[in-house]
């Protein structure tokens, strides 16, 4: 298996902008996970879902961040409109079962 | 995130040299968990730790959890440099699906 799938692993946008980050877990795993990773706040949980439906999405940090799961094998995270204090590492996990989770390389976002 | 504090923070040891990395909850864990996190990458899952005394051991990595399930130690035997990275402790805190990580502790093994 390929491992979790995480597009684009760069992006640079400018405030206001939208932008979607995108996961593709490894398939047969029922649970993914949304990270953000910075150095002052270290790694957050988002938001996760288990078969597809979203669990728990207390980590979202406000309404212009959006997560989706239209099926088993994709997800993204949307933010609209973008902030610079956006800017971090996020990453995107899968498990078979909720604790050994497998991470993708991350997906650096520079809000300018 | 401050409800599971890791020490040291960082870590700078020779070549050949054991270390320890602390990991604590102020509250009873149901789950520990230890990942790696080379730098610019994603995290690795190194071990799951859930009874009081429970020790599991890879390769020269071992981790215990502590009787009170609230402090769990890393130590690393005779270090190399592929030992390096940020180590990351994660909990499972209310027998949900949710890990909360600590801050990590930033890993540099002198040649």
């Amino acid at each position: 298996d390929a491992g979790v799938i995480q597009s684009p692993r760069h992006e640079v946008t400018e405030m206001g902008q939208e932008v979607t980050l995108r996961c593709k877990p490894i398939s047969g795993h029922d649970y993914l996970f949304w990270y953000r990773q910075t150095m002052m706040r270290g790694l957050e949980l988002l938001i996760y879902f288990n078969n597809n439906v979203p669990i728990d999405d207390s980590g979202m940090p406000e309404d212009r961040f959006s997560a989706k799961m239209p099926n088993a094998s994709f997800s993204t995270l949307k933010i609209q409109p973008s902030e610079p204090r956006d800017s971090a590492v996020y990453f995107c996990a899968s498990s078979p079962w909720g604790y050994e989770q497998y991470f993708g390389p991350g997906t650096r976002l520079t809000v300018t | 995130s401050q409800e599971l504090e890791q020490s040291p923070q960082s870590l700078i040891v020779q070549e050949g040299k054991n270390l320890t990395i602390n990991c604590t909850s102020s509250k009873t864990l149901y789950g520990l968990y230890w990942y790696k996190q080379k730098y610019g990458e994603g995290l690795i899952f190194l071990m799951m730790l859930q009874k009081g005394g429970e020790e599991k051991s890879h390769e020269k990595i071992t981790a215990k959890l502590d009787e009170k399930k609230q402090q769990s130690s890393l130590h690393i035997t005779a270090s190399q440099p592929s030992h390096a990275g940020i180590y990351l402790c994660g909990a499972d805190r209310s027998r949900d699906d949710k890990i909360i990580f600590g801050k990590g502790t930033r890993l540099h093994i002198l040649p």
